[in-house]
Protein backbone atom coordinates (compact mmCIF):
# COMPACT_ATOMS: atom_id res chain seq x y z
CA UNK A 1 0.00 0.00 0.00
CA UNK A 2 1.44 3.39 -1.04
CA UNK A 3 2.11 5.43 1.98
CA UNK A 4 4.04 8.96 2.72
CA UNK A 5 7.53 8.52 4.09
CA UNK A 6 9.24 10.93 5.98
CA UNK A 7 13.05 11.71 6.45
CA UNK A 8 14.89 12.26 8.93
CA UNK A 9 12.99 10.55 11.75
CA UNK A 10 15.04 12.69 14.18
CA UNK A 11 16.80 15.84 13.41
CA UNK A 12 19.02 17.39 16.37
CA UNK A 13 20.27 21.37 15.53
CA UNK A 14 20.92 24.10 17.55
CA UNK A 15 19.30 27.38 17.90
CA UNK A 16 19.70 29.36 15.16
CA UNK A 17 20.79 27.12 12.55
CA UNK A 18 18.29 26.25 9.15
CA UNK A 19 16.91 22.95 9.20
CA UNK A 20 14.87 21.10 6.15
CA UNK A 21 12.79 18.23 6.42
CA UNK A 22 12.06 15.80 3.61
CA UNK A 23 8.47 14.24 3.06
CA UNK A 24 7.72 11.98 -0.03
CA UNK A 25 4.58 12.42 -0.76
CA UNK A 26 2.08 9.12 -2.23
CA UNK A 27 2.91 9.22 -5.35
CA UNK A 28 -0.25 10.24 -7.38
CA UNK A 29 -1.64 13.05 -4.55
CA UNK A 30 -1.78 17.00 -5.51
CA UNK A 31 -2.41 18.25 -2.43
CA UNK A 32 0.41 18.70 0.48
CA UNK A 33 0.34 19.31 3.85
CA UNK A 34 2.34 20.31 7.25
CA UNK A 35 1.56 19.69 10.99
CA UNK A 36 3.39 20.01 13.62
CA UNK A 37 2.62 18.28 17.28
CA UNK A 38 4.73 20.24 20.42
CA UNK A 39 4.79 17.24 23.39
CA UNK A 40 1.78 17.29 25.26
CA UNK A 41 -0.05 19.83 22.88
CA UNK A 42 -2.50 19.35 19.65
CA UNK A 43 -1.83 18.38 16.50
CA UNK A 44 -1.51 21.79 14.46
CA UNK A 45 -2.12 22.74 10.70
CA UNK A 46 1.00 24.61 9.00
CA UNK A 47 0.42 24.59 5.82
CA UNK A 48 -1.21 23.41 2.26
CA UNK A 49 0.29 23.52 -0.49
CA UNK A 50 -1.17 23.08 -4.50
CA UNK A 51 0.02 23.73 -7.98
CA UNK A 52 3.28 24.28 -6.59
CA UNK A 53 1.47 27.39 -4.11
CA UNK A 54 0.80 27.69 -1.04
CA UNK A 55 -3.46 27.07 -0.93
CA UNK A 56 -3.71 28.29 3.10
CA UNK A 57 -1.52 28.76 6.23
CA UNK A 58 -1.85 29.19 10.01
CA UNK A 59 -0.82 31.91 12.14
CA UNK A 60 2.68 29.51 13.03
CA UNK A 61 3.76 29.63 9.44
CA UNK A 62 5.27 32.98 9.31
CA UNK A 63 8.29 34.50 7.72
CA UNK A 64 11.03 31.79 8.76
CA UNK A 65 8.92 28.75 7.43
CA UNK A 66 8.74 27.91 3.43
CA UNK A 67 7.84 24.84 1.58
CA UNK A 68 9.29 23.63 -1.72
CA UNK A 69 8.42 21.31 -4.16
CA UNK A 70 12.03 20.90 -5.28
CA UNK A 71 11.09 18.37 -7.79
CA UNK A 72 8.44 15.76 -8.73
CA UNK A 73 8.61 13.57 -5.94
CA UNK A 74 10.12 15.87 -2.56
CA UNK A 75 8.14 18.13 -0.31
CA UNK A 76 10.15 20.10 1.77
CA UNK A 77 9.94 22.40 4.59
CA UNK A 78 12.27 24.46 5.36
CA UNK A 79 12.83 26.48 9.08
CA UNK A 80 15.21 29.34 8.21
CA UNK A 81 16.14 30.09 11.63
CA UNK A 82 15.58 27.47 14.33
CA UNK A 83 14.07 28.43 17.67
CA UNK A 84 13.90 26.25 21.13
CA UNK A 85 9.96 26.45 20.78
CA UNK A 86 10.07 25.10 17.32
CA UNK A 87 11.02 21.18 18.73
CA UNK A 88 8.01 19.03 17.73
CA UNK A 89 7.25 16.40 15.94
CA UNK A 90 6.41 17.49 12.03
CA UNK A 91 4.17 15.45 10.06
CA UNK A 92 3.39 15.62 6.49
CA UNK A 93 0.42 14.60 4.45
CA UNK A 94 -0.70 14.31 1.33
CA UNK A 95 -4.18 13.86 -0.46
CA UNK A 96 -5.63 13.28 -3.94
CA UNK A 97 -8.05 16.17 -4.17
CA UNK A 98 -8.30 19.36 -1.83
CA UNK A 99 -12.30 17.97 -1.26
CA UNK A 100 -11.38 14.46 -0.49
CA UNK A 101 -12.26 12.73 2.74
CA UNK A 102 -8.34 11.44 2.91
CA UNK A 103 -5.35 13.02 4.38
CA UNK A 104 -2.56 10.51 4.86
CA UNK A 105 -0.11 11.59 7.01
CA UNK A 106 4.03 10.22 7.35
CA UNK A 107 5.40 8.90 10.31
CA UNK A 108 6.96 12.40 11.26
CA UNK A 109 9.88 13.87 11.76
CA UNK A 110 11.36 14.80 15.52
CA UNK A 111 12.77 18.07 15.42
CA UNK A 112 14.85 19.00 18.84
CA UNK A 113 16.02 22.46 19.07
CA UNK A 114 18.81 22.84 21.47
CA UNK B 1 -12.57 29.75 17.18
CA UNK B 2 -12.66 26.14 16.27
CA UNK B 3 -12.14 23.69 18.80
CA UNK B 4 -11.84 19.82 19.32
CA UNK B 5 -12.03 18.35 22.49
CA UNK B 6 -11.47 14.99 24.25
CA UNK B 7 -11.00 13.14 27.30
CA UNK B 8 -7.61 12.41 27.92
CA UNK B 9 -7.45 8.66 28.66
CA UNK B 10 -9.58 5.72 28.89
CA UNK B 11 -8.90 2.12 30.27
CA UNK B 12 -11.22 -0.90 29.44
CA UNK B 13 -10.06 -4.75 29.57
CA UNK B 14 -9.73 -6.72 26.39
CA UNK B 15 -13.14 -7.99 24.86
CA UNK B 16 -15.04 -5.09 26.00
CA UNK B 17 -16.70 -2.38 24.06
CA UNK B 18 -14.70 1.47 24.22
CA UNK B 19 -16.16 4.69 23.46
CA UNK B 20 -13.97 7.35 22.79
CA UNK B 21 -15.80 11.22 22.92
CA UNK B 22 -15.38 14.15 21.25
CA UNK B 23 -16.93 17.14 20.77
CA UNK B 24 -16.25 20.38 18.39
CA UNK B 25 -17.33 23.64 18.15
CA UNK B 26 -17.59 24.69 14.22
CA UNK B 27 -20.96 23.74 13.23
CA UNK B 28 -20.03 23.66 9.54
CA UNK B 29 -17.95 21.06 9.87
CA UNK B 30 -18.09 19.06 7.16
CA UNK B 31 -16.19 15.88 7.56
CA UNK B 32 -15.30 14.39 11.30
CA UNK B 33 -12.50 11.84 11.56
CA UNK B 34 -10.71 9.50 13.88
CA UNK B 35 -7.18 8.94 13.54
CA UNK B 36 -4.84 6.48 15.78
CA UNK B 37 -1.38 6.54 16.59
CA UNK B 38 0.76 4.07 17.59
CA UNK B 39 3.98 4.31 19.54
CA UNK B 40 6.69 5.74 16.99
CA UNK B 41 4.32 5.77 14.67
CA UNK B 42 2.38 8.51 12.55
CA UNK B 43 -1.16 9.14 12.12
CA UNK B 44 -3.65 6.06 10.72
CA UNK B 45 -6.63 7.04 9.18
CA UNK B 46 -8.99 5.29 11.15
CA UNK B 47 -12.57 6.10 9.46
CA UNK B 48 -14.32 9.12 8.99
CA UNK B 49 -18.04 10.44 8.61
CA UNK B 50 -19.73 12.99 6.54
CA UNK B 51 -21.36 15.95 8.52
CA UNK B 52 -24.76 14.81 7.04
CA UNK B 53 -25.06 11.10 8.11
CA UNK B 54 -25.88 9.92 12.15
CA UNK B 55 -23.63 6.64 11.90
CA UNK B 56 -21.37 4.93 10.25
CA UNK B 57 -19.99 1.31 10.72
CA UNK B 58 -16.80 -0.31 9.70
CA UNK B 59 -16.14 -4.11 11.28
CA UNK B 60 -15.61 -3.33 15.16
CA UNK B 61 -15.68 0.50 14.42
CA UNK B 62 -18.90 2.33 14.67
CA UNK B 63 -19.25 5.82 14.67
CA UNK B 64 -22.21 7.90 15.93
CA UNK B 65 -22.26 11.57 15.29
CA UNK B 66 -25.13 14.26 16.98
CA UNK B 67 -24.56 17.15 15.12
CA UNK B 68 -27.34 19.22 16.89
CA UNK B 69 -24.85 18.89 20.04
CA UNK B 70 -21.70 18.84 18.09
CA UNK B 71 -20.43 15.50 19.54
CA UNK B 72 -18.83 12.27 17.82
CA UNK B 73 -18.03 9.12 20.08
CA UNK B 74 -15.80 5.99 18.68
CA UNK B 75 -17.04 2.78 19.41
CA UNK B 76 -14.53 -0.06 19.33
CA UNK B 77 -16.03 -3.51 19.71
CA UNK B 78 -14.09 -6.59 21.01
CA UNK B 79 -11.31 -4.25 22.02
CA UNK B 80 -7.87 -5.70 21.96
CA UNK B 81 -4.81 -5.18 23.28
CA UNK B 82 -3.30 -4.16 19.57
CA UNK B 83 -6.30 -1.23 19.85
CA UNK B 84 -4.00 0.50 22.39
CA UNK B 85 -3.29 3.76 20.86
CA UNK B 86 -3.82 7.16 21.50
CA UNK B 87 -7.31 7.69 19.10
CA UNK B 88 -7.17 11.66 17.72
CA UNK B 89 -10.84 13.31 16.79
CA UNK B 90 -10.48 15.59 13.80
CA UNK B 91 -12.55 17.74 11.78
CA UNK B 92 -12.60 19.64 8.68
CA UNK B 93 -14.17 22.95 8.31
CA UNK B 94 -16.23 24.33 5.75
CA UNK B 95 -15.88 26.54 2.90
CA UNK B 96 -12.50 26.63 0.80
CA UNK B 97 -10.36 25.29 4.00
CA UNK B 98 -8.65 22.07 3.90
CA UNK B 99 -6.95 22.08 7.13
CA UNK B 100 -8.17 19.73 9.76
CA UNK B 101 -8.20 20.82 13.34
CA UNK B 102 -7.34 17.74 15.98
CA UNK B 103 -8.22 16.55 19.53
CA UNK B 104 -6.09 16.87 22.08
CA UNK B 105 -6.04 12.79 21.74
CA UNK B 106 -7.17 9.57 23.87
CA UNK B 107 -4.63 7.37 25.37
CA UNK B 108 -6.48 4.04 25.14
CA UNK B 109 -5.38 1.31 27.63
CA UNK B 110 -6.40 -1.72 26.68
CA UNK B 111 -5.58 -4.26 30.18
CA UNK B 112 -5.69 -8.05 29.26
Amino acid sequence: EPEVTQTPSHQVTQMGQEVILRCVPISNHLYFYWYRQILGQKVEFLVSFYNNEISEKSEIFDDQFSVERPDGSNFTLKIRSTKLEDSAMYFCASSIYARTYEQYFGPGTRLTVT
Amino acid sequence: GEDVEQSLFLSVREGDSSVINCTYTDSSSTYLYWYKQEPGAGLQLLTYIFSNMDMKQDQRLTVLLNKKDKHLSLRIADTQTGDSAIYFCAERGGGATNKLIFGTGTLLAVQP
